[in-house]
């Protein structure tokens, strides 16, 4: 079991945000991040815990091993106000978090 | 860039069968995996099943045991289709369906999606 937390995070543009995934189990660093943002599929940011995806900017970064890992948005722009999941694959059924939601303060 | 487009029904009764396709823009079917995953209006993301598509000597395809084994995917080369049936469908499989092109691990290419309603 995937769990995200907070539920829903209230930033301002230009802070950082800190997103966290914990794992019910270890599962290494197998671990992706996708963004979402409203109407529109899922994009994979992150993966293998901490590698950006092809074209995602600095700002994004991921970290973490075991069960613990951390999605940091540096500097936030309006574009990274969406809803955040993480993804395991280190295990079947490949399972998400439930996902949190960066809003604007 | 890969484009992936979904269709099918919007609208299927329940205890019957769900039939969606995909689209793939490019050649690369028969060297990706392949994916459905779902998502019910405002929740999160559930994986449906996974499937290779080219020729593999390991068991290329998976499905989420949740779907009690209604859940079956295939992939034609021929025609750059990727495809679901869900058989037996419910009120509870009423969701937007995404097609998603990746590797054995994670999901790099998704479809736009396309919303499914089950009601009578």
């Amino acid at each position: 079991v995937m769990t995200q937390s907070p539920a829903t995070l209230s930033m301002s543009p230009g802070e950082r945000a800190t997103l966290s995934c914990r794992a019910s189990q270890s599962i290494s660093t197998n671990l992706a991040w996708y963004q979402q943002t409203l109407g529109q599929a899922p994009r994979l940011l992150i993966y293998d815990a901490s590698t950006r995806a092809t074209g995602i900017p600095a700002r994004f970064s991921g970290s973490g091993s075991g069960t613990e890992f951390t999605l940091t948005i540096s500097s936030l722009q309006s574009a990274d106000f969406a809803i955040y999941y993480c993804q395991q694959y280190n295990n079947w059924p490949r399972t998400f978090g439930q996902g949190t939601k960066v809003e604007v303060k | 860039q890969v484009r992936l487009q979904e269709s099918g029904p919007g609208l299927v009764r329940p205890s019957e069968t769900l039939s969606l396709t995909c689209t793939v823009s490019d050649d690369s079917i028969s060297r990706h995996y392949w994916s459905w995953i779902r998502q019910p209006a405002g929740k999160g993301l559930e994986w449906i099943g996974r499937m290779y598509g080219g020729r593999s000597t390991v068991q290329s395809t998976h499905y989420n045991p949740s779907l009690d084994s209604r859940a079956t995917m295939s992939v034609d080369t021929s025609t750059k289709l990727v495809s679901l049936k869900l058989t037996s469908v419910v009120a509870a499989d009423t969701a937007i369906y995404y097609c998603a092109r990746g590797n054995w691990q994670y999901f790099q290419s998704w479809g736009q999606g396309i919303r499914v309603t089950v009601s009578s």
